[in-house]
């Protein structure tokens, strides 16, 4: 079993639909990160968390730190927010756990 | 700020040469990182280095070797490249301290023939 599991692996929904992407991991963590990975391959940081709840334009993600969870919500999501959404868990040390990746197709 | 630089973005090798992939930072980080990302999977951890003169093995750094002389340079060497070695290399930093974002060059695709 993985150390950091994501869920689903594909998501295909219609433009204007509310996205939620859900990491569960099983090691005590410092920090949780949300990375976006376009289909050209470009990596970028969306967010950082260690508690609660961050926002971002149409993007919000959760963290329970008692469960060992966290979501990613896009709200009234758009083609262009098609993409891997990646958690990445960060422990006591130097490293980050990856998450395989969420892959998300946004249908006009 | 440039943040996280990597080159060459696209090469080709032949079986058995060799290469050096380059990796530079302007943002004062002082962790770095190389991961490989294999078709349709995730980020696998080559190696890393946690500031200059530091260097330390991933999960995956067979055939690799990385040098860390300056807190801005992290070139990944490649040595007698095999078809294995195909991949999408990236390149990644961020400050020490608790939870601070990861910045991410934006990779180089080698392929080996």
């Amino acid at each position: 079993k993985n150390e950091v599991e994501q869920s689903p692996q594909n998501l295909t929904a219609q433009e204007g639909e509310f996205i939620t992407i859900n990491c569960s991991y099983s090691v005590g963590i410092s920090a949780l990160h949300w990375l976006q990975q376009h289909p050209g391959g470009g990596i970028v940081s969306l967010f950082m968390l260690s508690s609660g709840k961050k926002k971002h334009g149409r993007l919000i993600a959760t963290i329970n730190i008692q469960e060992k969870h966290s979501s990613l919500h896009i709200t009234a999501s758009h083609p262009r927010d098609s993409a891997v959404y990646i958690c990445a868990a960060r422990g006591s040390n130097y490293q980050l756990i990856w998450g395989a990746g969420t892959k998300l197709i946004i249908k006009p | 700020n440039a943040g996280v630089t990597q080159t060459p973005k696209f090469r080709i090798l032949k079986i058995g040469q060799s290469m050096t992939l380059q990796c530079t930072q302007d943002m004062n980080h002082n962790y770095m990182y190389w991961y490989r990302q294999d078709p349709g999977m995730g980020l696998k951890l080559i190696y890393y280095s946690v500031g200059a003169g530091i260097t330390d093995k991933g999960e995956v750094p067979n055939g690799y070797n990385v040098s860390r002389s300056t807190t801005e340079d992290f070139p990944l060497r490649l040595e007698l490249a095999a078809p294995s070695q195909t991949s999408v290399y990236f390149c990644a930093s961020r400050t020490q301290g608790f939870g601070n974002t990861i910045y991410f060059g934006e990779g180089s695709w080698l392929t080996v023939v």
